[in-house]
């Protein structure tokens, strides 16, 4: 089954330095990538994703890279603000008939003010 | 709209009792529905997929007499954990998928339902 890698567990930046989580999936035929926000005790809400026909994505402060020859993928927040602090997931599906979502471990992001 | 709600947000009971949980998709029909389970500062692990009208999927070390799924409409799933022990503590979280919503591949979740077992 799949198998997904994220780095760092935890990472603390300064207000408006960029910061960036990275993840890795072992199963080369996955081709949907979201990545979910969640603050203590609330659902995760999905902030951006990508499937595997392009190579980036970008949304406001927000982009997405996806390398599927390396098979992994990365999320990239600019200008950093101090309500950006929650835990952010990185998926990955190989879709089928349910599109059942593998998480990494999730990354705790602290944007100091 | 991909609205999911879940109901109760909050459930204590006592070792040995049954809980019931529910997960509606207000404004889509969904025709996934999956349960995840969450300990505290650990990630999401999926429990079971459920589709409307069909047995559920659970995944693997899943005990599926004791983590009953129905799913019987396209906006109602339900999740009831028999014979509740205090391991059985947790955050109980829903998501659906609806094709034409987005991707047929993007999962909205719900709230969640924070269940204690005394």
């Amino acid at each position: 089954g799949e198998n997904v890698e994220q780095h760092p567990s935890t990472l603390s930046v300064q207000e408006g330095d960029s910061a960036v989580i990275k993840c890795t999936y072992s199963d080369s035929a996955s081709n949907y990538f979201p990545w979910y926000k969640q603050e203590l005790g609330k659902r995760p809400q999905l902030i951006i994703d990508i499937r595997s026909n392009v190579g980036e994505k970008k949304d406001q402060r927000i982009a997405v890279t996806l390398n599927k020859t390396a098979k992994h993928f990365s999320l990239h927040i600019t200008e950093t603000q101090p309500e950006d602090s929650a835990v952010y997931f990185c998926a990955a599906s190989s879709g089928g008939s349910n599109y059942k979502l593998t998480f990494g471990k999730g990354t705790l992001l602290t944007v100091n003010p | 709209g991909a609205v999911v709600s879940q109901h109760p947000s909050r459930v204590i009971c006592k070792s040995g009792t049954s809980v019931k949980i529910e997960c509606r998709s207000l404004d889509f029909q969904a025709t996934t529905m999956f349960w995840y389970r969450q300990f505290p500062k650990q990630s999401l692990m999926l429990m079971a997929t459920s589709n409307e009208g069909s047995k559920a999927t659970y995944e693997q070390g899943v005990e599926k007499d004791k983590f009953l799924i129905n799913h019987a409409s396209l906006t109602l799933s339900t999740l009831t954990v028999t014979s509740a022990h205090p391991e059985d503590s947790s955050f109980y979280i829903c998501s659906a998928t609806a094709p034409g919503l987005a991707g047929a591949d993007t999962q909205y979740f719900g709230p969640g339902t924070r269940l204690t077992v005394l």
